[in-house]
């Protein structure tokens, strides 16, 4: 089954850290370039991070430069996001999306998110 | 900065509905395409493609959705509104880094 498995969320204070993942399933990974979008409660989508499909290449929304790192393994079809200093407008349900590749579905596949709550 | 414009009010089942989405800047890649995708996101859940390269539907979206545009100007139309059609509709490119999306619409049957 073609499908993104995210996990890591959770609840943290100001200043602390979380790892996210996402498992993919389905596809061939390393194929394609891989997004993290985030959506805090009732508002819309915004993009955080993008990776190229060989990992050489990262992109950072300006809100999270210098504090989250986006990576992946291709040997085990899986894509990061490392949150460091979180603050509390990082609340929100975090995505991960089947990006640029083969075909023109981009932004096709999205993974169900996985919740980070921050607050003291 | 996509702007997309909100629908004034309630639609009636069996109506239609027509969305606008502008960009700041031209969408169309250095490769010849323009990679704006129209995105359809129910309340508890993730957002479904619904339209890419502009007008092209994904396989299983009924054909009353349509999309058209050029350069920096798009519009999503549904021919004829169905309850299940309700939601948020988010248009977004992939033109360029960083990806940027739409405000979203949201639509409502009266």
């Amino acid at each position: 089954e073609v499908q993104l498995l995210e996990s890591g969320g959770g609840s943290v204070q100001p200043g602390e850290s979380l790892r996210l993942s996402c498992a993919a399933s389905g596809f061939t990974f390393s194929d394609y370039g891989m997004t993290w979008v985030r959506q805090a409660p009732g508002k819309g989508l915004e993009w955080v991070s993008t990776i190229r499909d060989n990992g050489a290449n990262t992109h950072y929304a300006d809100s999270v430069e210098g504090r989250f790192t986006i990576s992946r393994d291709n040997s085990k079809n899986t894509l990061y996001l490392q949150m460091n200093s979180l603050r509390v407008e990082d609340t929100a349900l975090y995505f991960c999306v089947k990006d640029n590749g083969p075909g023109y579905d981009w932004f096709g596949l999205w993974g169900q998110g996985t919740l980070v709550t921050v607050s003291s | 900065v996509m702007t997309q414009t909100q629908l004034s009010s309630p639609v009636t089942l069996g109506q239609p509905a027509s969305i606008s989405c502008r960009s700041s800047q031209s969408l169309v890649h250095s490769d010849g395409n323009t990679y704006v995708n129209w995105l359809h996101q129910r309340p508890g859940q993730p957002p479904r493609l619904l339209i890419y390269k502009i007008s092209n539907r994904v396989s299983g979206v009924p054909d009353r959705f349509s999309a058209s545009g050029a350069g920096t100007d798009f519009t999503l139309k549904i021919s004829r509104v169905e309850a299940e059609d309700v939601g948020v509709y988010y248009c977004m490119q992939a033109t360029h880094l960083p990806r940027t999306f739409g405000q979203g619409t949201k639509l409502e049957i009266k």
